[in-house]
């Protein structure tokens, strides 16, 4: 059962370009989501989160979009550098439960010079 | 402070023989949870802890899994009779649990990526 949908595998983007990486969840319990970039052999790294309290949360060239009756978010990416090329997991928890992080499979973004 | 540690960060063993990872989490954090990547799939939830108990074990820990956290800093994943499809990168997070007040820093460590063969 895929709580946190991610249904594009990859994505390639032409560098200062936007990028928009989507990401949908079924759980209604959800109620806090973050996005983490992850490189080869190394750890995901934490990169943007929203509270559902929220629609919209932005962080340098990172913002992320909640639509919460949708169940959709999305990360937009703006300028895209070649440095943002990994893959990108979006996350979501429930932090009236045990808060263990559920992940989706993740999309490739593989931003062009 | 370096982050959460994880060692080693490759391990390559035979079918049938027992590993053991570790995991040193940040030091003022409370929680520490592990998970499981294999290619192509996001990090799947195995266990986690708060303090030294061991609060909730994903049915994907099978009986062969067994991890501790025996005070309350760092952690062991041990697998048992390891088989092929045990081959995945093992990862650790850690966090500051404050109850009602939220749950911060949720950190990962590099992983350790078990090649069993």
């Amino acid at each position: 059962d895929q709580q946190v949908k991610q249904n594009s595998p990859s994505l390639s983007v032409q560098e200062g370009r936007i990028s928009i990486l989507n990401c949908d969840y079924t759980n209604s319990m959800f109620d806090y989501f973050l996005w983490y970039k992850k490189y080869p052999a190394e750890g995901p790294t934490f990169l943007i989160s929203i509270s559902s309290i929220k629609d919209k949360n932005e962080d340098g060239r990172f913002t992320v979009f909640l639509n919460k009756s949708a169940k959709h978010l999305s990360l937009h990416i703006v300028p895209s550098q070649p440095g943002d090329s990994a893959v990108y997991f979006c996350a979501a928890l429930d932090s009236g439960g045990y808060q263990k992080v559920t992940f989706g499979i993740g999309t490739k973004l593989q931003v062009i010079p | 402070d370096t982050g959460v540690s994880q060692n080693p960060r490759h391990k390559i063993t035979k079918r049938g023989q027992n590993v053991t990872f570790r995991c040193d989490p940040i030091s003022e954090h409370n929680r520490l949870y592990w998970y499981r990547q294999t290619l192509g799939q996001g990090p799947e939830f195995l266990t986690y802890f708060q303090n030294e108990a061991q609060l909730e074990k994903s049915r994907l820990l099978s009986d062969r899994f067994s991890a501790e956290r025996p005070k309350g800093s760092f952690s062991t994943l041990e697998i048992q009779r390891t088989e092929q499809g045990d081959s995945a990168m093992y990862l650790c997070a850690s966090s500051l649990f404050l109850g009602s007040t939220g749950n911060y820093g949720y950190t990962f460590g590099s992983g350790t990526r078990l090649t069993v063969v």
